[in-house]
């Protein structure tokens, strides 16, 4: 089945580093991948549409500055959470849909990436 | 606005018995998709069912099974003969086209041995 490879699955690291989150479709396409970010013992919320060749599109109140997206190739997107504070600590989960599948096929989900900013 | 509405936080089940999660949801659209997901504690998202909007048909899956009401915009998950391996949150989630999903808050199952 389609798998969609998340690294790193986790992460320490000092206040004020940035932070480089990749999300990868290993046997499919993806034109579209998706960004959520969850908290403790809540739901998943979307940060970011990302599209390949394009902008992502970022849901209202998320900083398009702060969290970068890259979506470079068809298998390949990345998030990349800059000068990182403690607040940014959260689990982030990517998805992604395959290109050649109709609408009613689920998107894939990675494994997620524990973000612990000390 | 897309929301999906997820009324109970916690439920618990006793092992072999079944249990129902509540999922209600609000939109405009009248062709969109549905999902129920499970995330056990390694934080992997499982997708358990979905639905079709256009279909009548309840889908099922083995142990699973949903009461798709499109009027109420009602989406239940009934987990038949509940297992210890069962135990997880459980997301309602909406979806319309290809677009982004909505998710609910989350039931986080607990089963009882």
């Amino acid at each position: 089945g389609a798998v969609v490879s998340q690294h790193p699955s986790r992460v320490i690291c000092k206040s004020g580093t940035s932070v480089k989150i990749e999300c990868r479709s290993l046997d499919f396409q993806a034109t579209t991948m998706f960004w959520y970010r969850q908290f403790p013992k809540q739901s998943l919320m979307l940060m970011a549409t990302s599209n390949e060749g394009s902008k992502a599109t970022y849901e209202q109140g998320v900083e398009k500055d702060k969290f970068l997206i890259n979506h470079a190739s068809l298998t390949l997107s990345t998030l990349t959470v800059t000068s990182a504070h403690p607040e940014d600590s959260s689990f982030y989960i990517c998805s992604a849909r395959d290109r050649g599948t109709l609408s009613n096929q689920p998107q894939h989900f990675g494994d997620g990436t524990r973000l612990s900013i000390l | 606005a897309q929301t999906v509405t997820q009324s109970q936080p916690e439920m618990s089940v006793q092992e072999a018995e079944t249990v129902t999660l509540s999922c209600t949801y609000d939109t405009s659209e009248s062709d969109y998709y549905l999902f129920w997901y499970k995330q056990p504690p390694s934080r992997q998202m499982i997708l358990v069912i979905r639905q079709e909007a256009y279909k009548q048909q309840n889908a099922t899956e083995n142990r699973f099974s949903v009461n798709f009401q499109k009027a109420a915009k009602s989406f239940s998950l009934k987990i038949s003969d509940s297992q210890l391996g069962d135990a997880a949150m459980y997301f309602c989630a909406y979806r319309y086209n290809f677009n982004k999903f909505y998710f609910g808050s989350g039931t986080k199952l607990n089963v009882k041995p």
